[in-house]
């Protein structure tokens, strides 16, 4: 499973676009991205998913380089609801394959 | 997106007994769930796959026969933390795969905050 890297903590302020870089260098052919939202006392909430180029939803978009060896969510115009934890997270669609969590990045948000 | 149910969404129990954990999914069927366990300020840890219709995966350092995982029909699987101990206290979260022929994704319950007293 590819190892991601995704900095520890973000600060913003309300109104803002939030960039969250995550690096997977050792991502592999059959790999997708897939981003969590997590809060306190909840389960992860499935924000996004992407293999390749740019994928935007309701909620966010995500960039992903030609080369795949990083990806970046970009949440629009941030409020102090979007204060928690994200997850990059880089695993193969097949059957049995789980999800292995890093540290993920603790996005504060201040008015 | 799918939606799955954990059931209790927190228990307190006294130590040396058994506690069971129920994870559903809603809308969709499951053949693969997994269990995590995550403990405060800490990210989740996967403890174990769960395959309808066969035994589980355990990951290196989770006991099997203290959490024993069934995964009986194709939106039910449940987690039983058995004799259970101070130290077994968690926050325990099901994930479930939606898998079909335009979507791929894990969905995550809401949590079981476990409390052995």
């Amino acid at each position: 499973l590819a190892k991601t890297t995704q900095p520890i903590s973000m600060d913003s302020y309300e109104g803002q676009e939030v960039n969250i870089t995550c690096s997977h260098n050792n991502i592999a052919t059959n790999d997708y991205i897939t981003w969590y939202q997590q809060f306190p006392s909840q389960g992860p909430r499935f924000i996004i998913q992407g293999y390749k180029t740019k994928v935007t939803n309701e909620v966010a978009s995500l960039f992903i380089p030609a080369d795949r060896k990083s990806s970046t969510l970009s949440l629009p115009r941030v409020s102090l609801s979007d204060t928690a934890v994200y997850y990059c997270l880089v695993a193969a669609n097949q059957a049995g394959t789980a999800l292995i969590f890093g540290k993920g990045t603790t996005l504060s948000v201040s008015s | 997106g799918a939606v799955v149910s954990q059931h209790p969404s927190w228990v307190i129990c006294k130590s040396g007994t058994s506690v069971k954990i129920e994870c559903r999914s809603l809308d969709f069927q499951a053949t693969t769930m997994f269990w995590y366990r995550q403990f405060p300020k800490q990210s989740l840890m996967l403890m174990a796959t769960s395959n309808e219709g066969s035994k589980a995966t355990y990951e290196q350092g989770v006991e099997k026969d203290k959490f024993l995982i069934n995964h009986a029909s194709l939106t039910l699987s449940t987690l039983t933390v058995t004799s259970a101990h101070p130290e077994d206290s968690s926050f325990y979260i099901c994930s479930a795969r939606d898998w079909g022929l335009a979507t791929d994704t894990q969905y995550f319950g809401p949590g079981t905050r476990l409390t052995v007293l």
